[in-house]
């Protein structure tokens, strides 16, 4: 699994409030990302971090901050949540292969309730 | 972005080979195919990628035409357990670093 966790797992927020998904890797991976993936569709990057302190915006990275103040930490904030950004929120990070290639290992996801 | 045209679902017979078509005509040069499985709610795994040649690991072979318009994914010896969303996807290059754009992906029902 990378050792990649989530944290929550689950959150149910009201319109309006504030959130923050955190996404802690225990391998010192420099890569990172957020995506989200609404029901029939793909993954979508929202977000991505190529460093610490060192983040860029993915194709809907509307409504979405991110910060990185450590390797191991990367976090995603609703500023203020709306009904349209209920999804499951995955993390990946970065990995390199054994052949030198690389892929992006994912973490188990965040359910994400805006009500 | 490269776009990857994918059936919305198949079934296959365990035991037997499953092959999963992928249009992706669009590719650039430099663009490289990845081939993931999401199985139910869990975050999508891995499962193998290329670029020109045809590739093979532990799970599965890929084939990619010459033109590299399309590519083909076999799962040699389908199990129950390789019921899952397939997803085709082309990475692709960002300022810093590379891009999964993922598509609608292929349901496979593996049945006994």
């Amino acid at each position: 699994d990378a050792g990649i966790t989530q944290s929550p797992r689950h959150k149910v927020t009201e319109t309006g409030t504030p959130v923050t998904l955190r996404c802690h890797q225990t391998e010192n991976h420099r890569y990172m990302y957020w995506y989200r993936q609404d029901p029939g569709h793909g993954l979508r990057l929202i977000h991505y971090s190529y460093g610490v302190k060192d983040t860029d915006k993915g194709e809907v990275s509307d409504g979405y901050s991110v910060s990185r103040s450590k390797t191991e930490d990367f976090l995603l904030t609703l500023e203020s949540a709306t009904s349209s950004q209920t999804s499951v929120y995955f993390c990946a990070i970065r990995g390199e292969r054994h052949d030198g290639s690389y892929e992006q290992y994912f973490g188990p996801g965040t359910r994400l309730t805006v009500t | 972005d490269a776009k990857t045209t994918q059936p919305t679902s198949m079934d296959c017979a365990e035991g037997r080979a499953a092959n999963l078509p992928c249009n992706h005509s669009t590719i650039s040069g430099n663009e490289y195919v990845y081939w993931y499985r999401q199985i139910h709610s869990q975050g999508p795994q891995y499962i193998i990628h290329g670029l020109k040649n045809n590739e093979t690991n532990e799970m599965a072979s890929l084939i990619i035409t010459e033109d590299r318009k399309s590519s083909t994914l076999i799962l040699p010896h389908a199990t129950l357990r390789d019921t899952a969303v397939y997803y085709c996807i082309v990475r692709v290059a960002m300022e810093y670093g590379n891009k999964l754009v993922f598509g609608a992906g292929t349901i496979l029902r593996v049945k006994s």
